[in-house]
């Protein structure tokens, strides 16, 4: 069974930083681009970054740009986002979801989301 | 970046009833469309990509059409386990974007 497991979320000063994982099982992770969707309390959805299978290719929203990164380690088939410089617009349930397509170099739908991690930025 | 909007925000229907959300991108997009559904407090699920497809394991009731700018999704029958909200998403170019979404309950 394809699973996505997020963690790592919890609560943040303005300012700090939090690094969340998304562990993957079911299939050929390094095949897949992956992605973080974020949702901020009772808001729509909002993409934040997507990576390739290889992690040679990175994408930001604006929103983020300079701020967090992502990467992935396909030996442990983990997803990671490293967020700096929070703000309290950051707080959000953070998803990883996965790209449906194998290999796909340009953006493609995604097929499967984990379960979400909270991240809340708050003194 | 490509501006998704959906009509309507929100609607209120019947079990049975057919159901049908409209998603309009600010430019085209070909058929680099998909639908999802969120239940309160759940992560979203997958229904339908390419603008027509329906992701493994989706019933046949959900149905999407469209390309370019304008796309639908239908739910023939609309039953109990339907009501949730509804986001169309477009993934022809970075940054992705989505609709705001459409909220289908109970009348």
């Amino acid at each position: 069974e394809v699973q996505l497991l997020e963690s790592g979320g919890g609560l943040v000063q303005p300012g700090g930083s939090l690094r969340l994982s998304c562990a993957a099982s079911g299939f050929t992770f390094s095949s897949y681009a992956m992605s973080w969707v974020r949702q901020a309390p009772g808001k729509g959805l909002e993409w934040v970054s997507a990576i390739s299978g290889s992690g040679g290719s990175t994408y930001y929203a604006d929103s983020v740009k300079g701020r967090f990164t992502i990467s992935r380690d396909n030996s442990k088939n983990t997803l990671y986002l490293q967020m700096n410089s929070l703000r309290a617009e950051d707080t959000a349930v953070y998803y990883c979801a996965k790209f449906g397509v194998v290999g796909a170099q340009a953006p493609d739908a995604f097929d499967i989301w984990g379960q979400g991690t909270m991240v809340t930025v708050s003194s | 970046d490509i501006q998704m909007t959906q009509s309507p925000s929100s609607l209120s229907a019947s079990v049975g009833d057919r159901v049908t959300i409209t998603c309009r991108a600010s430019q085209g997009i070909s058929n680099y469309l998909a639908w999802f559904q969120q239940k309160p407090g759940k992560a979203p699920k997958s229904l339908i990509y390419a603008a027509s497809s329906l992701q493994s394991g989706v019933p046949s009731k959900f149905s999407g059409s469209g390309s370019g700018t304008d796309f639908t999704l239908t739910i023939s029958s609309l039953q109990p386990e339907d009501f949730a909200t509804y986001y169309c998403q477009q993934y022809n170019s970075y940054p992705l974007t989505f609709g705001p979404g459409t909220k289908v309950d109970i009348k």
